[in-house]
């Protein structure tokens, strides 16, 4: 499969952990974004790569929330002390830009009790 | 502020009837629009984009759309719905030169057989 792959696909962890998601984007995209999806919402985007560099942050991202991509490859976002409301959908996708069409993976769900 | 408004968030419809799903944005600005299908347990998948040229736009499963400037709607489309197409269906757009995304907030779409 050629698609874009998250890991993991669920995630329960208790308010306060830390916890750390990767993506592996399509291989030769260079953009690569992430956004999180909450019940009956749409994805709400939250950051974006052109390969290594971090070019955009949403506001949505507090300081709690850090994302990688160290080698233009696969991008890691990981969210210290967690809240029950970073409970959501968290998705990655990538584009070969300048063609903005994106391709999405399954995503992760993550549960904090 | 980008938005995207989809005003039917909930549609029940019968097997072969026609199916029409509105989505406005606000962006004065030049746009890339998409409309996104996640079935359930799958994730988001393309349906079909309008870049630039002929504002009716054809895409899979028999899925059309058609971009109104004036209006700044996208409107989804299909002449016979099917049970198959029950999901989740998301306007996009992509405003501006950085490839994110902006959505609505989903429709939901039930075909009864």
């Amino acid at each position: 499969d050629t698609g874009v792959s998250q890991d993991p696909r669920h995630k329960i962890t208790k308010r306060g952990q830390n916890v750390t998601f990767r993506c592996d984007p399509i291989s030769e995209h260079n953009r690569l974004y992430w956004y999180r999806q909450t019940l009956g919402q749409g994805p709400e985007f939250l950051t974006y790569f052109q390969n290594e560099a971090q070019l955009e942050k949403s506001r949505l991202l507090s300081d709690r929330f850090s994302a990688e991509r160290p080698k233009g490859s696969f991008s890691t976002l990981e969210i210290q002390r967690t809240e029950q409301g970073d409970s959501a959908m968290y998705l990655c996708a990538s584009s070969p830009w300048p063609n903005t069409e994106a391709f999405f993976g399954q995503g992760t769900r993550l549960t904090v009790v | 502020a980008q938005s995207v408004s989809q005003h039917n968030h909930h549609v029940i419809l019968s097997e072969a009837a026609s199916l029409e799903l509105g989505c406005n944005y606000s962006y004065g600005g030049t746009v890339n629009l998409f409309w996104y299908v996640q079935y359930p347990g799958q994730h988001l998948q393309l349906l079909l984009k309008y870049f630039s040229g002929d504002p009716l736009v054809k895409g899979i499963k028999g899925f059309e759309a058609e971009f109104i400037k004036s209006k700044f709607s996208f409107n989804l489309r299909k002449p016979s719905v099917q049970w198959s197409d029950t999901a989740e269906y998301f306007c996009a757009v992509n405003a501006g030169n950085t490839g994110k995304l902006i959505f609505g907030q989903g429709t939901t779409l039930q075909v009864k057989p």
